[in-house]
């Protein structure tokens, strides 16, 4: 069954802090690896992975996909208390001409001043 | 500021009304998406349009229809839900359904079943 895990599922750390979050997958067809940022409102997208070993960054936001442990990091340097918030993995698998995206838990991020 | 836009953006209504959502996307895109984000549980696929045709149907109930006359439009139509369908329902768009493209969300709507 696919499936999608992410790690921790909370997470409280104080402003400066550097964090890593962590996300697991075992899907059929593999196509791509995406990461959101849930505040209260909806999901804003950050980054979409499909090519192992390569770093994508956003400012103090960075992610990198590793194929071969079907995961995928997210990491925040210099945490800001604007940083909290659910960060949701999906992972997109084109079953024939179809496209299906299963969704992580997510990770509650709670940046304190 | 989203090309997607939702509409209500808050609906509360009884379990024997019926009551429509709409979402529009200006981004030229080809696939939209509904999504129920419930509390405590991750977000949820419930229906794709790609090219006006739905291509998926995550074995959401009969309660909820969908329609989606073009493709910048797509429509919820709810009848005779139950409290547990209370959540945000989004919607989004992305350029393709086939390939690696990103997915642009709406605000949302906030629906309460009483």
């Amino acid at each position: 069954e696919d499936k999608v895990v992410q790690s921790p599922l909370s997470l409280v750390v104080h402003e400066g802090d550097t964090v890593t979050l962590n996300c697991s997958y075992e899907v059929t067809n593999f196509r791509s690896l995406l990461w959101y940022k849930q505040e209260k409102k909806a999901p804003t997208f950050l980054f979409m992975l499909t090519s192992s070993g390569i770093e994508k960054k956003s400012g103090r936001l960075s992610s990198i996909l590793d194929k071969k442990e079907l995961s995928s990091i997210l990491n925040i340097t210099a945490t800001q208390t604007g940083d909290s918030a659910i960060y949701l993995c999906a992972v997109e698998a084109t079953p024939y001409n179809n496209n299906d995206m299963r969704f992580g838990a997510g990770t509650r991020l709670t940046v304190k001043p | 500021e989203t090309g997607v836009t939702q509409t209500p953006r808050h609906l509360v209504m009884g379990m024997t009304n019926k009551k429509s959502l709409k979402c529009e996307q200006h981004l030229g895109h080809n696939a939209m998406y509904w999504y129920k984000q419930s509390a405590k549980k991750p977000l949820e696929l419930m229906f794709v349009y790609n090219f006006k045709e739905q291509t998926e149907n995550n074995s959401v109930p009969s309660r909820f229809s969908p329609e989606c006359p073009n493709s910048s439009h797509l429509f919820l139509h709810l009848h005779t839900l139950q409290p547990e369908d209370s959540a945000l329902y989004l919607c989004a768009s992305s350029q393709e359904v086939v390939g690696a493209y990103e997915q642009y969300f709406g605000p949302g709507t906030r629906l309460t079943v009483t």
